[in-house]
């Protein structure tokens, strides 16, 4: 592993079904994000995590949770899928906070039907 | 509420000089970004003022006024890789990151 990868990189998902987006870097960085991105819309944070152990939420939580158990991995989990989440999903990652530059996954591409 | 503003899209000529604006109303400053973000991929970093001035990186360069709340990021000798998403982003105060909606770069032969 190289950066930050995400899994899987695209998905089509039944509205209600639940959902994990898969998110693991491999640069020791303390921080990591969850975005989404929409058309016209820039990125928006979902949630973030400032160190193994501690998340908190960004502008549009709802629908989404997040664990943050260890260093490297940072799990974002669509409880009951609704189509509004149709979406791509960027997670990133930096060495201590939002003064630092931000690495970005290559994205998940998610359709909810 | 916080806000930053950026041009929607912006057209240019390969082999030219294209100027990207950037305005922000934010709670507080710690700093400001730009990413670049080329179609279905994701965003890369590509330079960061937290002090008034011109930070030159190669082709592009940008620039900071904390006083007016902008920047600019200027590319130069543009080429068609340039074509992508410039995407403007702020740390405030309370160190929370707000995103522009980019600017969609079009470059033309």
């Amino acid at each position: 592993i190289a950066g930050i990868t995400q899994a899987p990189t695209s998905q089509i998902l039944a509205a209600g079904r639940r959902m994990t987006l898969r998110c693991t870097q491999d640069m020791r960085h303390n921080a990591m994000y969850w975005y989404r991105q929409d058309l016209g819309l820039g990125l928006r944070l979902i949630h973030y995590s400032n160190t193994a152990g501690t998340t908190g939420k960004g502008e549009v939580p709802d629908g989404y949770s997040v664990s943050r158990a260890n260093t490297d991995d940072f799990p974002l989990t669509l409880a009951s899928a609704v189509p509004s989440q149709t979406s791509v999903y960027f997670c990133a990652s930096s060495a201590q906070g939002n003064t630092d530059t931000q690495y970005f996954g290559p994205g998940t591409r998610l359709t909810v039907l | 509420g916080q806000n930053i503003d950026q041009p929607t899209e912006m057209t240019a000529t390969e082999g030219a000089i294209v100027q990207i604006n950037c305005t922000y109303q934010t709670s507080g400053f710690n700093g400001l970004f730009w990413y670049q973000q080329h179609a279905g991929e994701a965003p890369t970093f590509l330079s960061y003022n937290v002090l008034d001035g011109l930070e030159e990186k190669g082709r592009f360069s940008s620039f900071l006024s904390r006083s007016k709340g902008y920047s600019y990021l200027l590319l130069k000798e543009l080429q068609m890789k340039d074509s992508a998403s410039y995407l403007c982003a702020v740390t405030d105060s309370n160190y929370q990151l707000i995103w522009g909606a980019g600017t969609k770069l079009i470059i033309k032969p």
